[in-house]
């Protein structure tokens, strides 16, 4: 079965512009979450959607926000780009969220 | 707070002998361990996973074993394949948060 879409896989956006990033889940996944990896900083939590509700979040500004569809599919939001939102943002599903993510390839971002 | 570490950023093996990728964690409240390896310009992929239940769970070549009271857990590899070069990552998580914390990564390089 297919895996875990990402899309675009590269941006390159402006400072102050903002972007939105795809990930639809593997079929069936009714959770999604999105990370964002920065070099010597790991995967950072961003958020967790189930069913459209979030369920949790990371600390990461109100500038970056996401949302789910009734298909599960989900969207992430960044406004007012900075130089330090340049990292790889990667989705990941899974049947229920409690066990075991599979990830997508990630949409590597680069702000200018 | 880095509440996952992961203090060696790099490793090397030569094949056939055996890897072992070493996780702390600070949260007492972790029951859920997983560890996923990543090649570049991918999304990271599942390898093997314990509950806090367990102190050891083993797939093939692979097995993590958990020590509770030193919130410590380990990824062994036996034996080491040139394959297996990549970032590791341990991650954790408490049961109904839907949240992982992943440590930053080990960089294993396997010698042929």
């Amino acid at each position: 079965k297919a895996g875990v879409t990402q899309t675009p896989r590269y941006l390159i956006k402006t400072r102050g512009q903002q972007v939105t990033l795809s990930c639809s889940p593997i079929s069936g996944h009714r959770s999604v979450s999105w990370y964002q990896q920065t070099p010597g900083q790991g995967l950072q939590f961003l958020f967790e959607y189930f069913s459209e509700t979030q369920r949790n979040k990371g600390n990461f500004p109100g500038r970056f926000s996401g949302r789910q569809f009734s298909n599960s599919r989900s969207e992430m939001n960044v406004s007012t780009l900075e130089l330090g939102d340049s990292a790889l943002y990667l989705c990941a599903s899974s049947p229920l969220g409690d066990y075991g993510y599979t990830f997508g390839s990630g949409t590597r971002l680069t702000v200018v | 707070d880095q509440q996952v570490k992961q203090n060696s950023p790099s490793l090397s093996v030569q094949e056939g002998r055996i890897s072992i990728l070493n996780c702390d964690y600070t949260n007492s409240m972790f029951d859920y361990f997983l560890w996923y390896k990543k090649y570049p310009a991918e999304g990271p992929t599942f390898l093997i996973s314990i509950s806090s239940i367990k102190d050891k769970n083993e797939d093939g070549r692979f097995t993590v074993f958990l020590n509770k009271s030193a919130k410590h857990l380990s990824l062994h590899i036996v034996p080491s394949q040139p394959g297996d070069s990549a970032v590791y990552f341990c991650a954790a998580s408490e049961t109904g948060t839907y949240k992982y914390i992943f440590g930053t990564g080990t960089r294993l390089k396997v010698l042929a």
